[in-house]
């Protein structure tokens, strides 16, 4: 059981967007940390998608956007692409250390 | 381009003891700004974070594995490891290392590919 909740799974068609939450508490978004997220393909190591609630490394398509608000932060992908199906986890501090989010599966249909 | 590899024993008998080593290629170990972490992933599930260490050996684990948990650090090798007691078969997973970026927010910017260990008999 994470302190950061996911929806286990979402989906959308090519082309559209498609929102994923990422709920904590006054001891870990809500206390001001920062959220992160990473995608991972099938099969592959997890890769940093977005930093620091909002930014992207280089090389991150600017479809994908972050944002955060009290206790929550939010992952979104705007036109929606078959290679975006994967997996996606937000990641954050709580009580003096490192926890991830439970995941959410993007299906692309 | 900074790389990570994994290496160890793919298959640990229970209650023995879980050992990997991360090699680091493409920078120091030793730059000042960073961590180096372990994460597992059990099959077919999330993310689940091991513990972190510093090149001059400070050290952050999960209270979960804490009593369980070792890592250290090789900056003559560039490497680190991970040491993990008495595992069961819920220590099934895949573990990869990853740099732990302090000057930004926190997060790991760079991945190994994953090293599959396997508990059982």
């Amino acid at each position: 059981q994470s302190v950061l909740t996911q929806p286990p799974s979402v989906s959308g068609a090519p082309g559209q967007r498609v929102t994923i939450s990422c709920t904590g508490s006054s001891s870990n978004i809500g206390a001001g940390y920062d959220v992160h997220w990473y995608q991972q393909l099938p099969g592959t190591a997890p890769k940093l998608l977005i930093c620091d609630n909002n930014n992207r490394p280089s090389g991150v398509p600017d479809r994908f956007s972050g944002s955060k608000s009290g206790s929550s932060a939010s992952l979104a992908i705007t036109g929606l692409q078959a290679e975006d199906e994967a997996d996606y986890y937000c990641q954050s501090y709580d009580s003096s250390h490192v926890v991830f989010g439970g995941g959410t599966k993007l299906t692309v249909l | 381009q900074l790389q990570l590899q994994e290496s160890g024993p793919g298959l640990v008998k229970p209650s023995e003891t879980l050992s990997l080593t991360c090699t680091v290629s493409g920078g120091s170990i030793s730059s000042g700004s960073y961590f180096w972490g372990w994460i597992r992933q059990p099959p077919g599930k999330g993310l689940d974070y091991i513990g972190s260490i510093y090149y001059s050996g400070t050290t952050y684990y999960n209270p979960s594995l804490k009593s369980r948990v070792s890592i250290s650090v090789d900056t003559s090798k560039n490497q680190f490891s991970l040491r993990l007691t008495s595992v069961t078969a819920a220590d099934t997973a895949s573990y990869y290392c990853a740099r732990r970026d302090l000057v930004g927010g926190d997060y790991f910017d760079y991945w190994g590919q994953g090293a599959l260990v396997t508990v059982s008999s």
